[in-house]
């Protein structure tokens, strides 16, 4: 079955304390980016990677690392936690064909509190 | 499930009725337009797109249509049905970094 899977999917963690959050696609995608949503805003954009070793700032990008050195996986990385990282997260993907395909497949997305 | 949103704009129907939700977009340099339906507790899922240099297009039972004098974008949903019942958002952009509209809770009743 083609899907994007997250770990965890609910996470309560301490303020400094590091974390990541896995992310991994089947579809051979090349692109794969990660979101934050909150209440009473959009879908935010916090990196993305066009392929492997390939990573860009998305909108909101400050407290986050990613990395890519797997096409099929692409880690969010948290490395001192603050509360205003208290969020639910997604991670999405798909082709590129010349530009990016826009039928991007989301995970099932990952609750994190951070007290 | 989890909750995507405080007090977004709500539109009900009666299943078998024809839906139309709108959305108002910022940039007027967007070239991709798309349409987001996102089921409670589940992530989004793509709906259609459309590009600039198209003022509509259709899918199985859903029809887009974008405006840009008005930079208004709407989904239109055929004979709704219960499973419809979700929260929609358009996004738009050029690039790769789309913006995302707040969404439209749709709820069908049977």
């Amino acid at each position: 079955e083609a899907q994007v899977t997250q770990n965890p999917r609910y996470l309560i963690t301490v303020t400094g304390k590091k974390l990541t959050v896995t992310c991994s696609q089947n579809m051979n995608h090349e692109y794969m980016s990660w979101y934050r949503q909150d209440p009473g805003l959009g879908l935010r954009q916090i990196y993305y990677s066009m392929n492997v070793e390939v990573t860009d700032k998305g909108d909101v990008p400050e407290g986050y690392k990613v990395s890519r050195k797997e096409k099929r996986n692409f880690p969010l990385i948290l490395e001192s936690p603050s509360p205003n990282q208290t969020s639910l997260y997604f991670c999405a993907s798909s082709f590129i064909h010349g530009t990016v395909d826009y039928e991007q497949y989301f995970g099932p997305g990952t609750r994190l509190t951070v007290t | 499930g989890e909750s995507v949103g405080l007090h977004l704009p709500t539109l009900s129907v009666q299943e078998g009725d024809n839906s139309i939700i709108n959305c108002a977009y910022s940039n007027s340099a967007s070239d991709y337009f798309i349409w987001y339906k996102q089921e409670s507790g589940k992530g989004p899922q793509f709906i259609i797109d459309i590009r600039s240099n198209m003022d509509k297009r259709q899918g199985q039972r859903v029809t887009v249509l974008l405006n840009k004098t008005v930079k208004h974008l709407s989904l239109q949903i055929a004979a709704t049905q219960p499973g419809d019942s979700a929260v929609y958002f358009c996004a738009w952009g050029v690039g790769y970094i789309p913006t995302f509209g707040r969404g439209t809770s749709l709820i069908v009743h049977p």
